[in-house]
């Protein structure tokens, strides 16, 4: 159980375009999700909460006009990165957390390798 | 805001040998995870504890709040538990813990036959 799938797993576009990441749970119901990413060689690093029907929450230093949260339901936030420029290259991963089970249980999608070339 | 320090950040261990690898957090926590890196990126849970110790084949995860320090363990090492092992926390007291984490730089392990 508590599994989270990500879509792509991998993406390439040209500088300038859109790119959406989907994160689903796929057998449970997940009112939060976190949005983390990951440049070469770095930590893992939050960039924002997301809480379903509501406005994500940003972390310090990043653009919520550039990445665009999206939590409609109880099963899928999606991340989209606009205006993607070279320096946005990194891997994101999502996580979930299950309103059934305890409050600090996270669920880690396989997350999306993002080249903006 | 939580800070994470691991040690070691590299260790190569031959096949069959005991592993530790340790955690140190700056602020009282509720609870830790401890993560698995392979090289393709995806992460996989290992552990989320908030006392003692837990136990799952041969990993053995186990933490001390009063010292902010929590170790993990891998018994009889293998090549595939060659990965990065990562310790998080939650990002600050604030949300009670319910918030997004924050991780540690990361063990880069290998496992030589």
């Amino acid at each position: 159980g508590a599994v989270v799938s990500q879509h792509p797993s991998w993406v390439i576009c040209k500088s300038g375009t859109s790119v959406k990441i989907e994160c689903r749970s796929l057998d449970f119901q997940a009112t939060t999700m976190f949005w983390y990413r990951q440049f070469p060689k770095q930590s893992l690093m939050l960039m924002a909460t997301s809480n379903e029907g509501s406005k994500a929450t940003y972390e310090q230093g990043v653009e919520k006009d550039k990445f665009l949260i999206n939590h409609a339901s109880l099963t899928l936030s999606t991340l989209t990165v606009t205006s993607a420029h070279p320096e946005d290259s990194s891997f994101y991963i999502c996580s979930a957390r299950d309103a059934g089970q305890g409050p600090y249980e996270q669920y880690f999608g396989p997350g999306t390798r993002l080249t903006v070339t | 805001k939580n800070e994470v320090e691991q040690s070691p950040q590299n260790l190569t261990a031959q096949e069959g040998e005991f592993i530790t690898i340790n955690c140190s957090y700056s602020v009282g926590i509720s609870a830790l995870h401890w993560l698995q890196q392979h090289p393709g990126g995806g992460i996989v849970s290992l552990f989320m504890l908030s006392s003692g110790k837990k136990k799952h084949g041969r990993l053995i995860a186990t933490i001390n709040i009063q010292e902010k320090h929590s170790s993990l363990h891998i018994t009889a090492s293998h090549p595939r538990d060659s990965a990065v092992y990562i310790c998080a926390v939650p990002l600050s007291l604030s949300g009670g813990g319910a918030d997004g984490l924050t991780f540690g730089k990361g063990t880069h392990l290998i496992i030589q036959p």
